[in-house]
């Protein structure tokens, strides 16, 4: 079945520095990808996401591009704040099911000290 | 506009024991997701409703897990009996009617299985 695999964390980085999480995903057919973001003792919310191959979503300074050739959508920002620290999901989506159902991965956690 | 809202924010009980959560999607949105997220982990779907019926439930364990979504708009899970593993986050979500809408989280029910 489709699937995500993100990196494990905690990730840590000092303010200002550039940021990497990696996501690779399976699936059967062309899923819709997603970054979702959960900030400390709020929901999940909708960061970015990109609905075909080499689609950039961009969101708040964050970008990930859909790459189909190596079934991947790594999250990236040039210059982390203290602001960014929570846990962010990678997920995909198949737009054509009857049932759109999200499957995530299991979270990466990122700290940013000042 | 008013996001999802779910109730209670926290909850403790003894395995065995019954306990139930509610979910008010946004108004208007015609699906309606419960998702599991244990510690450590992603969300995981237990149920999809599209308006008051069931699109999707093959990952709810039937024989502890009910839910329903009166009248298509608001919706309660239920446990009975409880055992510990089902100790989670709760998230409730909903979407617009239609394929790839994105889904809006509520902030979540922690519970406590002891």
């Amino acid at each position: 079945g489709d699937s995500v695999t993100q990196m494990e964390g905690p990730v840590t980085l000092s303010e200002e520095a550039f940021l990497t999480i990696n996501c690779t995903y399976t699936a059967t057919g062309y899923p819709s990808l997603f970054w979702y973001v959960q900030y400390p003792g709020e929901g999940l919310q909708l960061l970015l996401k990109a609905t075909k191959a080499d689609d950039k979503g961009s969101n708040k300074g964050f970008e990930a591009t859909y790459r189909k050739e190596t079934t991947s959508f790594h999250l990236e920002k040039g210059s982390v704040q203290v602001s960014d620290s929570a846990v962010y999901f990678c997920a995909l989506s198949d737009p054509y099911s009857s049932a759109s159902k999200i499957i995530f991965g299991s979270g990466t956690r990122l700290s940013i000290r000042p | 506009e008013a996001g999802v809202a779910q109730s209670p924010r926290y909850k403790i009980i003894e395995k065995r024991q019954s306990v139930a959560f509610w979910c008010n999607p946004i108004s208007g949105h015609a699906t309606l997701y419960w998702y599991q997220q244990i510690l450590g982990q992603g969300p995981k779907l237990l149920i999809q409703f599209q308006n008051n019926g069931v699109v999707d439930d093959s990952q709810l364990p039937k024989d502890r897990f009910s839910a329903e979504r009166l009248k298509g708009v608001d919706s309660t899970l239920k446990i009975q009996p409880a055992k510990l593993e089902d100790s989670a986050v709760y998230l409730c979500a909903s979407s617009p009617a239609g394929l790839g809408n994105e889904q809006f989280f509520g902030p979540g029910t922690r519970l406590t299985v002891l």
